[in-house]
C-alpha cells in the first residue's frame, strides 16, 4: 500500500520552462514533506521542504505547494535548466519518512 | 568537510556469502539510517538507529543485520537469508534535535550476486 505516490515516472520539459512534479498521499497523519534530487550512483539529496501548516514554500527557483484537503503537493522548477535533469524523490514524514517511487525529470535543449 | 561514507562503491556477493557494507557519517547526527532502492521503485527503509547500542526494524528488515557500537558508524550486514539482495543501497543519517531535519545520505553500495 503506498502513502505516497508520484504516478509519473518519467516527464521531460524544455530548457528555460516550467517542471511541474507531482506527489499525492493518503495519510492525514504526515506533517512535513520534502523533496529530494538524485543524480545516477548518487544519493538523494535534499532540496525543500513544506510544513502541512503552510500552503507554499519558495527557494530560488524552487517552489513546493501543498494542497491538504486533495492530498497532494507538487513541486514547481523554473526557470528549468540542464542541471536539473534527475529522479526526484517526494517524502512524507509523520513518524518515520515514507518516499515516492521517484519521477526522472529530462531537460531537453 | 562534512558527509556520510558509504563503501565499498560496488560489491559483489556469493550465493550463501553474507557480506557487510560500511557507513560513516562525522554530522554528529544521532540517527541513522538504511534504506534500499530497486529499479523503479522508491527507498524502503531496513533498519534504523536513533541512539547508539539500540535500532528499530524497518518495512524490510528479514535477511539483514545492523549493529550501532559508535554513533558515527552503521553498518549493514546482508545475510544468506536475504534470497534476493541485488540493489543500490543507501545510508542516511539526520539530527533529532528536530523532528522536520531533512535526512542527509550516502553515495550509495551498489550490491549485486555472482
Amino acid at each position: 500500500d503506498q502513502q505516497v505516490k508520484q504516478n509519473s515516472p518519467s516527464l521531460s520539459v524544455q530548457e528555460g520552462r516550467i517542471s511541474i512534479l507531482n506527489c499525492d498521499y493518503t495519510n492525514s497523519m504526515f506533517d512535513y514533506f520534502l523533496w529530494y534530487k538524485k543524480y545516477p550512483a548518487e544519493g538523494p539529496t535534499f532540496l525543500i521542504s513544506i510544513s502541512s501548516i503552510k500552503d507554499k514554500n519558495e527557494d530560488g527557483r524552487f517552489t513546493v505547494f501543498l494542497n491538504k484537503s486533495a492530498k497532494h503537493l507538487s513541486l514547481h522548477i523554473v526557470p528549468s535548466q540542464p542541471g536539473d535533469s534527475a529522479v526526484y524523490f517526494c517524502a512524507a514524514s509523520g513518524d518515520k519518512i515514507i518516499f515516492g517511487k521517484g519521477t526522472r525529470l529530462h531537460i531537453l535543449p | 568537510d562534512g558527509g556520510i561514507t558509504q563503501s565499498p562503491k560496488y560489491l559483489f556477493r556469493k550465493e550463501g556469502q553474507n557480506v557487510t557494507l560500511s557507513c560513516e557519517q562525522n554530522l554528529n547526527h544521532d540517527a541513522m539510517y538504511w534504506y534500499r532502492q530497486d529499479p523503479g521503485q522508491g527507498l524502503r527503509l531496513i533498519y534504523y538507529s536513533q541512539i547508539v547500542n539500540d535500532f528499530q526494524k524497518g518495512d524490510i528488515a528479514e535477511g539483514y543485520s545492523v549493529s550501532r557500537e559508535k554513533k558515527e558508524s552503521f553498518p549493514l550486514t546482508v545475510t544468506s537469508a536475504q534470497k534476493n539482495p541485488t540493489a543500490f543501497y543507501l545510508c542516511a543519517s539526520s539530527d533529532l534535535d528536530s523532528q522536520y531535519q531533512p535526512q542527509h545520505f550516502g553515495d550509495g553500495t551498489r550490491l549485486s550476486i555472482l
